[in-house]
């Protein structure tokens, strides 16, 4: 298994400003994940966090907005830019080990005014 | 890209009563795992099936992929089972990407 963690766990940031979301894995993982999740909807994956090369962006998710590092097979962070009320959600990293189950952290819910 | 469809969209048990929840897919499936998101927000894995049968004490799981769908199985609910239940799966040639289903809300009432 593994035990994600996230940090910060929730924020309140104006429009126009970023925010890097950190998330922290206890053991080596072979992928790691972020997705976001709106009141009340399912989860839609944002990107791939590859390591030690650019993230892999589903569509509709651009890396100029949503800029992804993993810089090792245990870290990763999700900067969201420029942010507009829009962008208001709950993020979630997540991490899928070599038995291909898949784990998520604690979610950072972000509010956008 | 692959539809995941999940029935019911909301469930209302007793205590003690039990459930099924449903999960239909639209394509040949690689990965399928089971998650419970509790009102916390956090998601747990229950269950990695991509195809037969597997039980957790009081949860149990079945994947039918020839016929694309999956079902979980609650005996005895307990009201910390209330939260959502979500169906995620990995079609075939989709680089391990888990596209999640629409969810079933439970609420366990005493």
């Amino acid at each position: 298994s593994a035990v994600i963690s996230q940090k910060p766990s929730r924020d309140i940031c104006q429009r126009g400003t970023s925010l890097t979301i950190q998330c922290q894995v206890d053991s080596q993982v072979t992928m790691m994940f972020w997705y976001r999740q709106q009141p009340g909807q399912s989860l839609t994956l944002i990107a791939t966090a590859n390591q030690g090369s650019e993230a892999t962006y589903e569509s509709g998710f651009v890396i100029d907005k949503f800029p992804i590092s993993r810089p090792n097979l245990t870290f990763s962070t999700l900067t969201v830019s420029n942010m507009s009320p829009e962008d208001s959600s709950i993020y979630l990293c997540s991490a899928r080990t070599g038995g291909n189950k898949q784990y998520f952290g604690p979610g950072t819910r972000l509010t956008v005014t | 890209g692959i539809q995941v469809e999940q029935s019911p969209p909301d469930l209302i048990l007793q205590e003690g009563a039990n459930s099924t929840l449903r999960c239909n897919f639209s394509d040949s499936v690689n990965n399928l795992q089971w998650f419970h998101q509790n009102p916390w927000g956090q998601l747990i894995n229950l269950f990695y099936i991509p195809s037969g049968t597997k039980q957790n004490g009081r949860l149990s799981a079945t994947t039918v992929a020839t016929e694309r769908y999956s079902l979980l199985y609650i005996s005895s609910s307990q009201t910390t089972d209330s939260g959502v239940y979500f169906c995620a799966v990995e079609g075939a040639g989709t680089a391990s990407k888990l596209t999640f289903g629409t969810g079933t809300r439970l609420q366990v009432t005493l």
